[in-house]
């Protein structure tokens, strides 16, 4: 089945530096991904979507100079996380849209980041 | 707009005990409902979907049942097992390629 391939799985940054997450999709052209936040005990909140090629857009309230999506390629997606500080400490997931998506496809699940900020 | 509402947990079980997570939706046409998986520290797996009006997705034992009558997509399973502790989440997608919309995850512990 698809698979999108999230690194690193864990990170732990000093306040202040820059982290960066990737997800692969691994066997499969991943035209749209959607990043998503988690806060503990808490539901999944769409940060942005990108879409191969073009800007990403965010979604209200997310500062898109802190986080930073990039999606050059239809199999590689980042986020980086600047100038980190302890309350963007969370867990971060992709979610991978195949160019064959339709409406009744579920999307492929990134493992997941869990960031820490000291 | 589209929102999708769950049952609060914790839900704790015993081994073997019947197992129902409540899910309604509020959404603008005819949606495809999911239901996805979350174990500890790991990302969401697809564990079943439905996409029209009484479909009922079924996996692992688990199954569901799209009621647009009562929009609600309940999902149920007849004995649980140790391993099926993990945070359910009840997920909805409105049309191809908008991000899905999740509702709040619902824990679930089973205890042998």
């Amino acid at each position: 089945g698809a698979v999108v391939s999230q690194h690193p799985s864990r990170v732990i940054c000093k306040s202040g530096t820059s982290v960066k997450i990737e997800c692969r999709s691994l066997d499969f052209q991943a035209t749209t991904m959607f990043w998503y936040r988690q806060f503990p005990k808490q539901s999944l909140m769409l940060m942005a979507t990108s879409n191969e090629g073009s800007k990403a857009t965010y979604e209200q309230g997310v500062e898109k100079d802190k986080f930073l999506i990039n999606h050059a390629s239809l199999t590689l997606s980042t986020l980086t996380v600047t100038s980190a500080h302890p309350e963007d400490s969370s867990f971060y997931i992709c979610s991978a849209r195949d160019r064959r998506d339709r409406a009744d496809s579920g999307y492929t699940f990134g493992s997941g980041t869990r960031l820490t900020v000291v | 707009g589209d929102s999708v509402t769950q049952m609060e947990g914790p839900v704790t079980l015993s081994e073997e005990a019947f197992l129902t997570i409540n899910c309604t939706y509020t959404a603008t046409g005819y949606p495809s409902l999911f239901w996805y998986v979350q174990y500890p520290g790991e990302g969401l797996q697809l564990l079943l979907k439905a996409t029209k009006a009484d479909d009922k997705g079924s996996n692992k034992g688990f199954e569901a049942t799209y009621r647009k009558e009562t929009t609600s997509f309940h999902l149920e399973k007849g004995s649980v097992q140790v391993s099926d502790s993990a945070v359910y989440f009840c997920a909805l997608k409105g049309q191809a390629g908008t991000a899905l919309i999740f509702g709040k995850g619902t824990t679930l512990s089973v205890s042998s």
